[in-house]
């Protein structure tokens, strides 16, 4: 149990063009998932929080405007990159949390690596 | 100062060998203490969970928490060569907050 699946798993696009990663938890549901990013041989940085219905909580400094986040169901968030630059190039990874669970455990997704040509 | 913090290593240890994993933190109010191991281009994966202090065993891994002294230990029994990865701590102060991780530690077993 607790599978978080992430889509793609890698992609590779042109500057200025946009990219959207998918965020499933598969057998729980998730009213709260997060979105990290993670730089080679860097710890993960927290980017949003996002809750089932309404509008994500940005970490300071992230933009929310480029980094476009929608949580719809109890199952599926998804990440935005909007008019992709080189420097965005990176690991993306999402969490989840269980809503039946107890306490604060997260199940993280396998990543989506970010190439920015 | 960071709020959490832990020592990246690399660490490098014999097969068969008692790993000593530790993170320190700032703020005594974080209540849920976790441990991932992550491999290499992969997404974390849970190893340990554990609320307020005490020992926490399962199979060849223990957590400690000794809120004291804010710090936290995973041991690893009989390290095997798969045992290598980094080791993330993350913590938080209450339920459905974000994580505060460390940056890691980079584990290496040799056979």
């Amino acid at each position: 149990g607790a599978v978080v699946s992430q889509h793609p798993s890698w992609v590779i696009c042109k500057s200025g063009t946009s990219v959207k990663i998918e965020c499933r938890s598969l057998d729980f549901q998730a009213t709260t998932m997060f979105w990290y990013r993670q730089f080679p041989k860097q710890s993960l940085m927290l980017m949003a929080t996002s809750n089932e219905g309404s509008k994500a909580t940005y970490e300071q400094g992230v933009e929310k405007d480029k980094f476009l986040i929608n949580h719809a169901s109890l199952t599926l968030s998804t990440l935005t990159v909007t008019s992709a630059h080189p420097e965005d190039s990176s690991f993306y990874i999402c969490s989840a949390r269980d809503t039946a669970g107890w306490g604060n455990e997260q199940f993280f997704g396998p990543g989506t690596r970010l190439t920015v040509l | 100062q960071k709020e959490v913090e832990q020592d990246p290593g690399p660490l490098s240890v014999p097969e068969g060998a008692i790993v000593s994993l530790n993170c320190t933190y700032s703020n005594s109010a974080f209540q849920y203490f976790m441990w991932y191991r992550q491999y290499s281009r992969k997404g974390p994966e849970l190893l340990m969970y554990t609320y307020s202090s005490g020992n926490k065993e399962d199979g060849r891994f223990t957590a400690q928490v000794d809120k004291s002294s804010k710090y936290i230990s995973l041991f690893i029994r009989d390290s095997q060569p798969s045992d290598s990865a980094t080791y993330l701590c993350a913590m938080s102060s209450n339920s459905g907050y974000a994580l505060n991780f460390g940056k890691g530690t980079s584990l290496l077993v040799t056979p």
